[in-house]
């Protein structure tokens, strides 16, 4: 057990529909990251925010936003939902951007099935 | 932009066997930090073992041990003395400077790794 947590476990829903992917780092982390899972384009990084503030953007479509909140849980947010958005979301953390605390602990993942 | 290569999709190992998952990498920084990490069935992503760019000594974790060659930009993976609950897909990754002052990984397409009995 890494110590983050993601919720929901699994996600079915439909194309055009919006979901949220919630997530709490590990006590004491200050850096969220998200990365989608996908078979055909690998685990590729989304976004990072540190401390509440966007800090890092990776392939992230413009349907996609993120948040991080006052108690540091973090929550993605997919809209205009595509089949092609069916994936496997992590949310990893670090204890803080980058520098010394290099090591990222992934949390269990959330499974969305777009259908 | 840095890239991760892992060039074998699959390997498989006898049971109690040696086996080495090859990783290369491009980059133009000269501090970076490389990891491997297992992904068994279960999806969750575990940390097997870093290497610092800066270190000259190969990183070791009781039976995974790494081939780090930073010249060649070349990073695998050794599995000694394999067990049935090593088999999982193994992803290297890439750690770099993205900008202010934010690191982010880079991983590779994986090697899923069979282990037999």
């Amino acid at each position: 057990d890494s110590g983050v947590t993601q919720t929901p476990k699994h996600l079915i829903t439909a194309t055009g529909q919006r979901v949220t992917l919630r997530c709490s780092p590990r006590s004491g982390d200050l850096s969220v990251y998200w990365y989608q899972q996908s078979l055909d384009q690998g685990l590729q990084f989304l976004i990072q925010y540190y401390n509440g503030e966007e800090r890092a953007k990776g392939n992230i479509l413009e349907r996609f936003s993120a948040q991080q909140f006052p108690d540091l849980h973090s929550e993605l947010n997919l809209s205009s939902l595509e089949l092609g958005d069916s994936a496997l979301y992590f949310c990893a953390s670090s204890v803080d951007a980058g520098g010394l605390a290099y090591e990222q602990y992934f949390g269990p993942g959330t499974r969305l099935t777009v259908t | 932009a840095q890239t991760v290569t892992q060039s074998q999709p699959e390997m498989s190992v006898q049971e109690a066997e040696t086996v080495t998952l090859s990783c290369t990498y491009d980059t133009s920084e000269s501090d970076y930090y490389l990891f491997w990490y297992k992904q068994p069935p279960s999806r969750q992503m575990i940390l097997v073992i870093r290497q610092e760019a800066y270190k000259q000594q190969n990183a070791t974790e009781n039976r995974f041990s790494v081939n780090f060659q930073k010249a060649a930009k070349s990073f695998s993976l050794k599995i000694s003395d394999s067990q049935l609950g090593d088999a999982a897909m193994y992803f290297c990754a890439y750690r770099g400077y993205s900008g202010a002052g934010s690191y982010q990984l880079t991983f590779g397409k994986g090697t899923k790794l069979s282990v037999i009995p």
